[in-house]
């Protein structure tokens, strides 16, 4: 299996400032359609997860522009250019390059 | 705007089986993959597996032995069955739509399965 590593299990944030999130994948997860499988998600408080952001930098509909991913091969990181209330809440990155489809194990963000 | 909603029974016996089904609405079932993920109590992720509306399957081998995910055009749904329970199986299961690429864009609210005698 493909493992996935997020350095940080907890990130305080002062609100308006910026946030990056880690992950590392034990295997290249770079297709050789040139798309890196590589999801983002978040979790808020009593909800079920939501994507953020797909193939490693495409931000999926309604997600705000201040979300950015970036990376390739096997370290991505997932950006928040200015951190709002809202965007607590446990972040995953997830690979669907190989079966089984594997998340790492979250960041939870959360407001200084 | 496509809904999903999980359903059955909250509490299951150990070594019984575990029965889900997912309704989908706002949206036909046809021409994507539909998976299951779940959560372990204050624990991350699990990916359980996934079917596209033809009926191919597939599992997450940890889990293969005793997993049958199912569809049921007719009625847009597809549900899950889990044989052989334990403790270790009680999580919070979501059901989500799942594209070609893998991503999962929309999740159910989650059913919590508690297995116990």
């Amino acid at each position: 299996d493909i493992v996935m590593t997020q350095s940080a299990l907890s990130l305080p944030v002062t609100p308006g400032e910026p946030a990056s999130i880690s992950c590392r994948s034990s295997q290249s997860l770079l297709h050789s359609n040139g798309y890196d499988y590589l999801d983002w998600h978040l979790q808020k408080p009593g909800q079920s997860p939501q994507l953020l952001i797909y193939l490693g930098s495409n931000r999926a509909p309604g997600v705000p522009d201040r979300f950015s991913g970036s990376g390739s091969g096997t370290d991505f990181t997932l950006k928040i250019s200015r951190v709002e209330a809202e965007d607590v809440g446990v972040y995953y990155c997830m690979q669907t390059l190989q079966i089984p489809y594997t998340f790492g194990q979250g960041t939870k963000l959360e407001i200084k | 705007q496509v809904h999903l909603q999980e359903s059955g029974p909250g509490l299951v016996k150990p070594s019984e089986t575990l029965s889900l089904t997912c309704t989908v609405s706002g949206g036909s079932i046809t021409n994507y993959y539909w998976s299951w993920i779940r959560q372990a109590p204050g624990k991350g992720l699990e990916w359980i597996g996934y079917i596209y509306y033809s009926g191919t399957t597939n599992y997450n081998p940890s889990l293969k032995s005793r997993v049958t995910i199912s569809v049921d055009l007719s009625k847009n749904q597809f549900s899950l069955r889990l044989r052989s329970v334990t403790a270790a199986d009680t999580a919070v299961y979501y059901c989500s739509r799942t594209l070609n690429d893998g991503n999962s864009d929309y999740w159910g609210q989650g059913t919590l399965v508690t297995v116990s005698s």
